[in-house]
């Protein structure tokens, strides 16, 4: 049962242009999620969450989208560049009386390429 | 560099083999998760611990055991090995029981674990 899906296994961009990588989950008790970005030969490196009670989070190049009622985030990069080339994970949390325990769920990552 | 240190990097072995793979956390970090990532598949929730006790199991196999050391190190145990457990093991920590602030967890590189 994937819980957190990442529908697109690859996403190829120029550099400059917009990067679009989209996650659904299906469990509504999730109510904290956050990206990862992963180099190859090295661990997953936290980039951006946003809390569901927010439907938008910025941050510098990045911002994530919240859909609830879709059951939808996206990451957005704009401008892309070509160090951001990287598997993208997302991933969720079920908090209990506030307090997130750290359980995330991941969906199975976007490589995105970035193109000079 | 994430501060989390896993070692071995590279594992190989044979089926039916135990192997143990460790971790130390973020200096100050007080819970260690382990995360289990088999090819083309995103991370998978093993176990978490938080100041030596087990604080929350995902989808951990019996064969499979780990611990917290007063220390805060873990280990990660694996035996009677199946082809099938080769993946990479992920250990990652936070300061506190879930990352309660901004859900961050913090990576290491990773273990490569290989069953022939």
């Amino acid at each position: 049962d994937q819980q957190v899906k990442q529908n697109s296994p690859s996403l190829s961009v120029q550099e400059g242009r917009i990067s679009i990588l989209n996650c659904d989950y299906t469990n509504s008790m999730f109510d904290y999620f956050l990206w990862y970005k992963k180099y190859p030969a090295e661990g997953p490196t936290f980039l951006i969450s946003i809390s569901s009670i927010k439907d938008k989070n910025e941050d510098g190049r990045f911002t994530v989208f919240l859909n609830k009622s879709a059951k939808h985030l996206s990451l957005h990069i704009v401008p892309s560049q070509p160090g951001d080339s990287a598997v993208y994970f997302c991933a969720a949390s079920a908090s209990r009386g506030g307090t997130s325990y750290g359980k995330l769920t991941f969906g199975q990552g976007t490589i995105l390429t970035v193109h000079p | 560099d994430s501060g989390v240190t896993q070692t071995p990097k590279h594992l190989i072995t044979a089926t039916g083999q135990r192997v143990t793979l460790r971790c130390s956390p973020r200096s100050g970090d007080l819970s260690v998760y382990w995360y289990q990532q088999s090819l083309d598949q995103g991370l998978q929730f093993l176990i978490q611990y938080y100041n030596g006790e087990e604080r929350a199991k995902g989808n951990i196999l019996e064969r499979f055991s780990a611990q917290q050391f007063p220390d805060l190190h873990s280990e990660l145990n694996l035996s009677s090995l199946e082809l099938g457990d080769s993946a990479l093991y992920f250990c990652a920590s936070s300061v506190d029981g879930g990352g309660a602030v901004t859900g961050e967890l913090f990576f290491g590189e990773g273990s490569r674990l290989t069953v022939l």
